[in-house]
């Protein structure tokens, strides 16, 4: 079965932690997207990559890092830069084209304590 | 950048009503999805429609490039439809924005 996974679905962080948070797709696609949801809102870009070793910030980057070592993963560090982590974390990918349909994994949701 | 907004933001409907709802955006896009989110917050791709009309079983979608809009049809709603329907768009390069979401609430 081709698809996106996350994990973990469900995260608890302590205050001045950082915490990783898990993406990887064997949909063989190139490009993949961390986007960040608050409750009732849309969803917000982190960061993208276009291409393996290459990564580049979205809109709400600050106090998030990520890496891109393979194409089939690309995980999230929330850092303790991060002033209010809480939130529900999607991660998606396309074939690398602008114009393609996006896919989404089932998200993780953080929950700073 | 690019703005989307989504009407109606909240919809209630019993079951076998139809509805539409509405993305305006405001300015060229090159390409826009509709997405349904459940209740367990997954993402499920129903149309990729930068322009013209598509339909898949009940649901039927259309985008008007040229005046920047697209609305979604729900026909003979079920409660499995409940959920947010977002659109999102591209504007150029990677980014996509996604309006706020209409949440709707199909009651049995």
């Amino acid at each position: 079965d081709g698809g996106i996974t996350q994990s973990p679905k469900y995260l608890f962080r302590k205050e001045g932690q950082n915490v990783t948070l898990s993406c990887e797709q064997n949909l063989n696609h190139d490009a993949m997207y961390w986007y960040r949801q608050d409750p009732g809102q849309g969803l917000r870009l982190i960061y993208y990559s276009q291409i393996v070793n290459d990564f580049q910030k979205g809109d709400i980057a600050e106090g998030y890092s990520v890496s891109r070592e393979k194409k089939e993963s690309f995980p999230l560090t929330v850092t303790s830069a991060q002033k209010n982590p809480t939130a529900f974390y999607l991660c998606a990918s396309n074939e690398g084209s602008s114009t393609d349909t996006q896919y989404f994994g089932p998200g993780t949701r953080l929950t700073v304590l | 950048g690019i703005q989307v907004e989504q009407s109606p933001p909240d919809l209630i409907l019993q079951e076998g009503a139809n509805s539409t709802l509405r993305c305006n955006f405001s300015d060229s896009v090159n390409n826009l999805q509709w997405f349904h989110q459940n209740p367990w917050g997954q993402l499920i791709n129903l149309f990729y429609i930068p322009s013209g009309t598509k339909q898949n079983g009940r649901l039927s979608a259309t985008t008007v490039a040229t005046e920047r809009y697209s609305l979604l049809y729900i026909s003979s709603s079920q409660t499995t439809d409940s959920g947010v329907y977002f659109c999102a768009v591209g504007g150029g390069g990677f980014k996509t924005i996604f309006g706020a979401g209409t949440r709707l609430f199909v009651k049995a």
